[in-house]
């Protein structure tokens, strides 16, 4: 089955700095790449998704790139915020006439320091 | 956008008591649900997944006489705990998705079981 892993676990950055996360996932029939930002205590809200005839995709101050060669996606935050602080998560998933099950990734815990 | 409320926010049960979750769907038809459990500081890990009107299909290690799943119908999934103990307390994410795509996930339910 597909598994997704993720690094850094932690990570601190002062505001207005970038931050990047990277995954890799191991299922070649993986397509579909969401993103996902989780605050404590509530459920992950999609912040980008990545479709795997996509290289790249740009929401504002969030951006996402995708080798598929490779097996790797990762998550770009610019210009980052304290309110960008939570944790995220990447994940994997096959979609086509239906939606596969989301396999996520372990999860980023993200700091942004005033 | 596709809202999926999930409820309760939080449950305190007494050890050897059932407690049932439920998964909404409020705008659209969620041909698919799938049910997570999340432990402190820990990643999403899928439990199973759920089709209107069939079984759902369990991932492996996850009991399913212990958690009861029911999707009878496009807009509703339930999770039943049976005689939960402590070791089940955690956070239990719902997630569904439709015909147009993507994954909607509820704000979670957070199971303490004393």
């Amino acid at each position: 089955g597909e598994n997704v892993e993720q690094h850094p676990s932690t990570l601190s950055v002062q505001e207005g700095d970038s931050a990047v996360i990277k995954c890799t996932y191991s299922d070649s029939a993986s397509n579909y790449f969401p993103w996902y930002k989780q605050e404590l205590g509530k459920g992950p809200q999609l912040i980008i998704d990545i479709r795997s005839n996509v290289g790249e995709k740009k929401d504002q101050r969030i951006a996402v790139t995708l080798n598929k060669t490779a097996k790797h996606f990762s998550l770009h935050i610019t210009e980052t915020q304290p309110e960008d602080s939570a944790v995220y998560f990447c994940a994997a998933s096959r979609v086509g006439t239906s939606y596969d099950k989301v396999i996520f990734g372990p999860g980023t815990s993200l700091s942004v320091i005033p | 956008g596709a809202v999926v409320s999930q409820h309760p926010s939080w449950v305190i049960c007494k050890s050897g008591t059932s407690v049932k979750i439920e998964c909404r769907s409020l705008d659209f038809q969620a041909t698919t649900m799938f049910w997570y459990r999340q432990f402190p500081k820990q990643s999403l890990m899928l439990m199973a997944t759920s089709n209107e009107g069939s079984k759902a299909t369990y991932e492996q290690g996850v009991e399913k006489d212990k958690f009861l799943i029911n999707h009878a119908s496009l807009t509703l999934s339930t999770l039943t705990v049976t005689s939960a103990h402590p070791e089940d307390s955690s956070f239990y994410i719902c997630s569904a998705t439709e015909i147009r795509g993507g994954y909607t996930f509820g704000s979670g339910t957070r199971l303490t079981v004393v």
